[in-house]
């Protein structure tokens, strides 16, 4: 059983650029949760979602930042217009129908 | 809004055994949670009990939960160096919106 996987693990953006950061949940799980982390900080929540609904979003900027999750596919969270400040690992989480996470290997996202 | 707090650093002995505290503010968490992160590495769920339990053993590791002053705290016995990790402490209510603290870094000197 595969875990939550994560793609890409790096990427890399100029300022300005969009970039799309993929999750794809472990087999079963219909709750996905975003997170970023800032270097030496800990995780903020972002927004969790489940199937082609977005149940809590309160986490998000309020601009350049959209996440949806379809009914085929992975979750994507995408950044557009990137800054410096965006520059940070995103991990996403899963889960089924009890309460336990679980966290994909992230993606690190830099900004140039 | 909910919050959640843990010391920053911890430094133990090889063969010690390292207590990693939080607080938290939320009465209502139902779930408390201690994950494990390796440098480079996403986090690792080491185990979570619920609001209405006082304790939880697996292994080497003891979970206490004081529910009136809202602290959790995580025992590893026999400290190894493998050990060393960032260690989250994370609550939520009913599984939406987990808060996670700011994370413990363990340093296992030899």
């Amino acid at each position: 059983n595969a875990g939550v996987m994560q793609n890409p693990r790096h990427l890399v953006r100029r300022r300005g650029q969009e970039a799309r950061l993929r999750c794809s949940p472990m087999k079963g799980h219909s709750h996905v949760y975003w997170y970023r982390q800032l270097p030496e900080e800990g995780l903020k929540f972002m927004v969790y979602l489940q199937k082609e609904n977005i149940i809590d979003e309160s986490g998000m900027p309020k601009e350049r930042f959209s996440a949806e999750f379809p009914k085929e596919g992975p979750s994507i969270l995408r950044i557009q217009q990137v800054v410096r400040g965006d520059s940070a690992a995103y991990f996403c989480a899963s889960s089924g129908s009890n309460y336990e996470q679980f966290f994909g290997p992230g993606t690190r996202l830099t900004v140039l | 809004g909910e919050d959640v707090e843990q010391s920053l650093f911890l430094s133990v002995r090889e063969g010690d055994s390292s207590v990693i505290n939080c607080t938290y503010t939320d009465s209502s968490s139902t779930y408390l949670y201690w994950y494990k992160q390796e440098p480079g590495a996403g986090l690792q769920l080491l185990t979570y009990i619920f609001s209405n339990m006082d304790m939880k053993q697996d292994q080497r590791l003891t979970v206490l939960l004081n529910k009136k002053d809202k602290h959790l705290s995580l025992r590893i016995a026999d400290t190894q160096t493998g050990d060393s990790a960032i260690y989250f402490c994370a609550e939520t209510v009913y599984g939406q919106n987990f808060v996670f603290g700011p994370g413990t870094r363990l340093s296992v000197l030899p």
